[in-house]
């Protein structure tokens, strides 16, 4: 079965810091991967996603991952934290061929001045 | 597009009551999902559809839930009677093949 584990429910970054969020995943099958943000009182929003070919995939907003089958990770960083990242950010894998996805518990972000 | 649009964005109403939230996908998308958001178990998947049948409703909590999706372009999900621990955000997701999921706004559900 597909699973999905979010280190840290809560991160507080400066603002012009670099922003990692982890997330390791467990699959059967190669994993389809995806970031997504929500805002408050919004629903959730693409970041970026990996299913084939480049391991590096870069999303909207600057943000980038890096999927690393060796160590069944798929990390989202930004070289430089804006205010406008304060948001939640959530890690999921496809677990069937329909998009089915099994979501992380969810990291919060803060952005401090 | 505009998107998934779900109806209404806040409900409020009193436990044993009949509960109906609306979601219209993007059109072209053959995959329908409903998710549940709370606090405490963060985001669920109720149930989900593909080519308007479902395909896997084990995420339904009980009896009392119920989703439909009579065409490509309109789902339901009911709750009745509904309880106070039914209070949530339901979000309606739609995609196409394996690609990414688009969510809509969400229902905002207390269930007094």
């Amino acid at each position: 079965a597909q699973s999905v584990t979010q280190l840290g429910s809560h991160v507080s970054v400066s603002e012009g810091a670099l922003v990692l969020l982890r997330c390791n995943y467990s699959s059967s099958v190669p994993p389809y991967l995806f970031w997504y943000v929500q805002y408050p009182n919004q629903g959730l929003q693409l970041l970026l996603k990996y299913t084939t070919g480049a391991t590096l995939v870069k999303g909207i907003n600057g943000f980038e991952a890096e999927f690393k089958k060796s160590e069944t990770s798929f990390h989202l960083t930004k070289p430089s934290a804006h205010m406008s990242d304060a948001a939640e950010y959530f890690c999921a894998v496809a677990t069937d061929s329909w998009g089915k996805l099994q979501f992380g518990a969810g990291t919060q972000v803060v952005v401090t001045p | 597009d505009a998107g998934v649009i779900q109806s209404p964005r806040h409900e409020v109403t009193e436990m044993g009551q009949e509960v109906t939230l609306r979601c219209k996908p993007i059109s072209g998308h053959n995959s329908l999902f409903w998710y549940r958001q709370t606090m405490m178990r963060g985001l669920e998947l109720l149930i989900y559809f593909n080519n308007n049948v479902p395909i896997d409703d084990s995420g339904m909590p009980e009896d009392r839930f119920s989703a439909k999706m009579p065409n490509a372009s309109f789902s339901t999900l009911k709750i009745q009677p509904s309880e106070p621990r039914d209070s949530a955000v339901y979000f309606c997701a739609s995609g196409y093949l394996n690609t990414e999921a688009f969510f809509g706004q969400g229902t905002r559900l207390t269930v007094v």
